[in-house]
């Protein structure tokens, strides 16, 4: 069974530019969950969506913002990119997202905005 | 506001030896805690997951204990060696997938 693939592995953008990262979750996951991981923060909850629905947001601005598709699959877009916001994003997913179930995550997108 | 501590500086053992981890929170009542490993430029990886009416959970040479009292977590790795070196990161969770990390802790192996 494959794993949790995210895309693409590497990205660099300037300030102000926005982006795109994909996550295709282990078949059979339908909740799909985004982490921002930071060396000052840590592991930081983004969103979780399931059924093509999010059904929890952390405490980040509404620049970034997320959606899943039919199939499972996650994107999640941060406009405006701003310095602090180069971090490695990783993906997760889950059978069902309701809690006690354990997370696999992807290798992550390493983004830097310069 | 919620806070996961745990130990922030390298824990550097003995082949051979039990690592322990610790894991404190405040301002939470979770209803499950999850333990992870992370390597270099990798995703965490699932270890074990123990709920808040559970005190004890084993899998092969790890351990982990789970005091909703003290809000305290103890992960064990017994007989450990080099290749058990990595980050190890404890979450916290309620309903959903929502999970709180703490910053981790580096553990190094020494042969």
């Amino acid at each position: 069974k494959a794993g949790v693939t995210q895309t693409p592995r590497y990205l660099i953008k300037t300030r102000g530019q926005q982006v795109t990262l994909s996550c295709s979750p282990i078949s059979g996951h339908r909740s799909v969950s985004w982490y921002q991981q930071t060396p000052g923060q840590g592991l930081q909850f983004l969103f979780e969506y399931f059924s093509e629905t999010q059904r929890n947001k952390g405490n980040f601005p509404g620049r970034f913002s997320g959606r899943q598709f039919s199939n499972s699959r996650s994107e999640m877009n941060v406009s405006t990119l701003e310095l602090g916001d180069s971090a490695l994003y990783l993906c997760a997913s889950s059978l069902t997202g309701e809690g006690n179930e354990k997370l696999f995550f992807g290798s992550g997108t390493q983004l830097s905005v310069l | 506001s919620q806070k996961i501590e745990q130990n922030s500086e390298a824990l550097n053992i003995q082949e051979g030896k039990t690592a322990t981890l610790t894991c404190n929170y405040t301002n939470y009542s979770p209803a499950y805690l999850q333990w992870y490993r992370q390597d270099p430029g990798r995703g965490p990886v699932f270890l074990l997951l123990i709920r808040e009416n559970e005190k004890e959970k084993r899998k092969e040479r790890l351990k982990v204990t789970f005091d909703t009292t003290l809000k305290q977590s103890l992960f064990h790795i017994t007989a450990s060696q080099p290749a058990d070196s990595a980050t190890y990161l404890c979450a916290l969770g309620n309903a959903g997938n929502m999970l709180t990390f703490g910053g981790g802790t580096r553990l190094m192996v020494k042969p």
